[in-house]
């Protein structure tokens, strides 16, 4: 069975600052992953995902993450945040192909940036 | 393009009373349907997913049911809610990305409030 460990569930950062949101998964075979934004009282929102190829996937709003296969790790990354980016930050594996059965979300990281 | 819809956008029922919250999707044909719980400071939870008409998927037990009647709608129900119910529900669909691959696209979500 698939799981998702996301190590933080708050992270304060300052205006301006880098973050790194922490995600590691589990699973015995290749996966897809994702990772999706939630600002209050609202859907979730792609921001990035990893399929194939390149490691380094870059998503919208700045954000990037970093497939590493021997540390079974997606860590999202944003070299500047903006206090619009304060919202809940959720990772999620599927198995490829990723068409019949449902996502496998982590429990959520809250960044709150501060001025 | 394709949207999803969710109604309603909030809902306050008291314990033991009746539930439905529906999910509709335009746009596409055949997509899988899933229905999420969020439980406050929680991650999401897959309740149910339906990859067809009439084809339900139960992930988790409890007092819930999800039912399909037409191929782009999708209805969450309960006989009697309990205050465990209390959550942000979301309705997702399955669907080809735009960089290839498959993602999920979600509703606005419904907030349940059980008293």
């Amino acid at each position: 069975a698939q799981s998702v460990t996301q190590l933080d569930s708050q992270v304060p950062v300052f205006e301006e600052a880098p973050v790194e949101l922490r995600c590691n998964y589990s699973s015995s075979v290749s996966v897809y992953l994702f990772w999706y934004v939630q600002y209050p009282n609202q859907g979730l929102q792609l921001l990035l995902k990893y399929l194939s190829g390149s490691t380094l996937v870059k998503g919208i709003n700045g954000f990037e993450a970093e497939f590493n296969k021997s540390q079974t790790s997606f860590h999202l990354r944003k070299p500047s945040v903006h206090i619009s980016d304060t919202a809940e930050y959720f990772c999620a594996v599927s198995d490829p192909p990723a068409g019949r059965r449902a996502l496998t979300f982590g429990s959520g990281t809250r960044l709150q940036v501060q001025p | 393009s394709q949207t999803i819809h969710q109604w309603p956008a909030t809902l306050v029922q008291p314990v033991g009373s009746p539930l439905s919250l529906e999910c509709t999707v335009e746009g596409t044909s055949n997509p899988n349907l899933y229905w999420y719980r969020q439980a406050a400071g929680r991650g999401l939870q897959l309740l149910f997913y339906s990859v067809g008409i009439g084809q339900i998927s139960s992930e988790v037990p409890q007092n819930l049911s999800a039912s399909r009647p037409q191929d782009r709608q999708f209805i969450l129900s309960s006989k009697k809610l309990l205050l465990s119910d209390s959550g942000f529900y979301l309705c997702a669909w399955m669907g080809p990305g735009l960089a290839g691959g498959y993602e999920q696209y979600f509703g606005p979500g419904t907030r349940l409030t059980v008293t």
